[in-house]
């Protein structure tokens, strides 16, 4: 399969852990995203990266969340301190922009349950 | 925040009939997405059309886009149980070159076989 995958699938966590999350983008894909949804809603745009490059944070990342994409690949995002309202599906999308067409595919996504 | 509104936030339809989604938006766009999420699941990419389009066609999808009124459509014709899904529209942000997604909050499709 070479779609955008993303682990782990679910994950369980107690407020006040710190969880961290992967996603591989397709491999000759250069820009990934981050993306939150919660039910009900569209997802929210979190931020991105060109190659290693962190281009654009939305103020929705508080200083809770960092993401990571060292070597141009895969990316992590890690949550600390977890809160409940950091309840949602993260979606990962991956792009390589031509002709100013910038049609992203997405993974699967993470759903984040914090109890 | 969330760029469109789509409507209606719900739809129900018998299979082989048609369905129509509506979305708005409200800045300058370059282009405009639709995808489709199963429940639970990821998003996929139905379709895209350039700013400069004003009808795109994809099996049975035909999208179409009023710059002038800000506002898009997406029509599925001849409706399968499959269908059954959240679509969004999703458009970037015109004036910024960066590829950010602006979502509405969707089209909860029921298609009844």
């Amino acid at each position: 399969d070479t779609g955008v995958s993303q682990d782990p699938r679910h994950k369980i966590t107690k407020r006040g852990q710190n969880v961290t999350f992967r996603c591989d983008p397709i491999s000759e894909h250069n820009r990934l995203y981050w993306y939150r949804q919660t039910l009900g809603q569209g997802p929210e745009f979190l931020t991105y990266f060109q190659n290693e490059a962190q281009l654009e944070k939305s103020r929705l990342l508080s200083d809770r969340f960092s993401a990571e994409r060292p070597k141009g690949s895969f990316s992590t995002l890690e949550i600390q301190r977890t809160e409940q309202g950091d309840s949602a599906m993260y979606l990962c999308a991956s792009s390589r922009p031509t002709q100013g067409i910038d049609e992203q595919y997405f993974g699967p996504g993470t759903r984040l349950t914090v109890t | 925040s969330q760029q469109g509104e789509e409507d209606p936030q719900a739809l129900s339809i018998q299979e082989g009939e048609n369905a129509t989604m509506n979305c708005s938006y409200k800045t300058s766009i370059n282009n405009l997405q639709w995808y489709r999420q199963n429940s639970g699941r990821g998003l996929v990419h139905l379709i895209l059309i350039r700013s400069n389009e004003r009808e795109k066609h994809s099996g049975r999808l035909r999208v179409t886009l009023d710059t002038s009124k800000k506002s898009s459509s997406l029509l599925i014709t001849a409706s399968r149980a499959a269908d059954t899904a959240s679509y969004f529209c999703a458009t970037d942000d015109g004036d910024n070159q960066g590829g950010k997604l602006i979502f509405g909050q969707g089209t909860e499709l029921s298609v009844k076989p």
